[in-house]
């Protein structure tokens, strides 16, 4: 059981390039969030899904992009890349009947660092 | 707007040393808090969860409590393999998908 599985595990760009983040999930979750983790801030909320077809901004959406065409997947998008944008990216996720107990699963996260 | 505050920042202790880590939360209307564990380089690992205040939940050496303003993890004799950082967080009953307001968390080290 892979669990969330995140790719690519780490990346380098250069300002003003693109990419995109994939997150995968095989427990057949509702919920799908992405979060960006920066030392001393905790883990923010970035966007965030409840199911498929539909996204949603969270605590700091600027500057990404996010889709969820497939139920198992959340793809999040950096269309121009800034070094505000360097950070750890997590993506989780929560089975609907879960929503009371708060216990995501997350990924082991994307590192990102743009030049 | 949803705070959360966990202290201290880090925390060394040695094998055998019990002590206790912090958060302290405002929140509107607290859902639940939740305790996550994270190791280095890895996602955050489910704890805990507690509803109300005077609750109590173990696991191991670890043991959770919550009062109306603050909870604490208190851990009792901790062995090496304890060391990570521990992640406090909040929901509230209001809005959507339940989403959580996370603390910048206590990095502990357990030295042998």
């Amino acid at each position: 059981n892979a669990g969330v599985t995140q790719t690519p595990k780490f990346r380098v760009l250069k300002t003003g390039q693109s990419m995109t983040l994939l997150c995968a999930q095989d427990m057949n979750h509702e919920y799908m969030y992405w979060y960006r983790q920066d030392p001393g801030m905790g883990l923010r909320l970035i966007h965030y899904s409840v199911g498929e077809g539909t996204t949603a901004k969270g605590e700091v959406p600027d500057g990404y992009n996010v889709s969820r065409l497939k139920k198992q997947n959340f793809l999040l998008g950096l269309e121009s890349a800034a070094p505000s944008q360097t950070s750890v990216y997590f993506c989780a996720s929560k089975a609907a009947g879960t929503a009371i107990t708060g216990e995501l699963f997350f990924g082991e996260g994307s590192r990102l660092t743009v030049l | 707007e949803d705070q959360v505050t966990q202290s201290p920042e880090a925390l060394r202790l040695q094998e055998g040393e019990s002590s206790s880590l912090n958060c302290s939360y405002t929140v509107s209307g607290l859902r639940g808090l939740f305790w996550y564990r994270q190791d280095p380089g890895k996602g955050p690992e489910f704890l805990f969860t507690l509803y109300s205040a005077g609750e109590e939940k173990e696991k191991e050496r670890l043991k959770a409590t919550l009062t109306k303003k603050e909870s604490f993890l208190h851990i009792t004799a901790p062995k090496p393999e304890d060391s990570a950082t521990y992640l406090c967080a909040v929901q509230r009953f209001s809005g959507s998908a339940r989403q959580l307001t996370f603390g910048s968390g206590t990095q502990l080290t357990v030295l042998p």
